[in-house]
């Protein structure tokens, strides 16, 4: 079993859905961090965790350390919004363990 | 602020060959993550550095190194390549507590070994 699951792996919606992608965790962790990976490559960090909740813009992300679990949220998506979502966790020897990702696919 | 830079961006090699990766941070942090990406294992750790000093390191062979200089720019080697190390190998640069702290992901460098 992997330590980092996502859910679910590909996920196809309409303009304008309301998007949840979840991260399940089996090790104790520092940090949480989520990033998008457009094709070609490119990473973008969107969040790092430890706790609670952050926004930015339409992009939620949620943490429950208790439940090893965290949930990332796209309101009012959008077709530039397609990437892959990775959740990766930083365990406590200091490693980063990647999950599989989430291929989101925003039709117009 | 300039974002991460890696060169080259693609590279072709032979088996055997050695290749050396370089990525420059953004200007003040002082922390380097470098990173490989395949379409079967995923996104995996290699090593991080961090004032001129490997602070964490992956489950990978002593095929793979990596320095960091006073600038903070770091390198990442690889000798005697084998076809799997066919890879996207990306770096991140964070300002000092590496991945605990947010991180920032340069383009990657594509290396294809033949």
């Amino acid at each position: 079993k992997n330590e980092v699951e996502q859910s679910p792996q590909n996920l196809t919606a309409q303009e304008g859905e309301f998007i949840t992608i979840n991260c399940s965790y089996s090790v104790g962790i520092s940090a949480l961090h989520w990033l998008q990976q457009h094709p070609g490559g490119g990473i973008v960090s969107l969040f790092m965790l430890s706790s609670g909740k952050k926004k930015h813009g339409r992009l939620i992300a949620t943490i429950n350390i208790q439940e090893k679990h965290s949930s990332l949220h796209i309101t009012a998506s959008h077709p530039r919004d397609s990437a892959v979502y990775i959740c990766a966790v930083c365990d406590s020897n200091y490693q980063l363990i990647w999950g599989a990702g989430t291929k989101l696919i925003i039709k117009p | 602020k300039a974002g991460v830079t890696q060169t080259p961006r693609y590279l072709i090699k032979t088996r055997g060959q050695q290749v050396t990766l370089s990525c420059s941070p953004i200007s003040g942090h002082r922390s380097v993550s470098w990173y490989q990406q395949t379409p079967g294992q995923g996104l995996q750790f290699l090593f991080e550095y961090f004032s001129e000093t490997q602070r964490n390191k992956g489950n990978f062979p002593g095929r793979f190194s990596g320095r960091q200089f006073s600038n903070s720019r770091s390198e990442m080697n690889v000798s005697t390549l084998e076809l799997g190390d066919s890879a996207l190998y990306l770096c991140a640069s964070s300002l000092a507590n590496g991945v605990t702290d947010t991180q920032y992901f340069g383009p990657g460098t594509r290396l294809t070994v033949l």
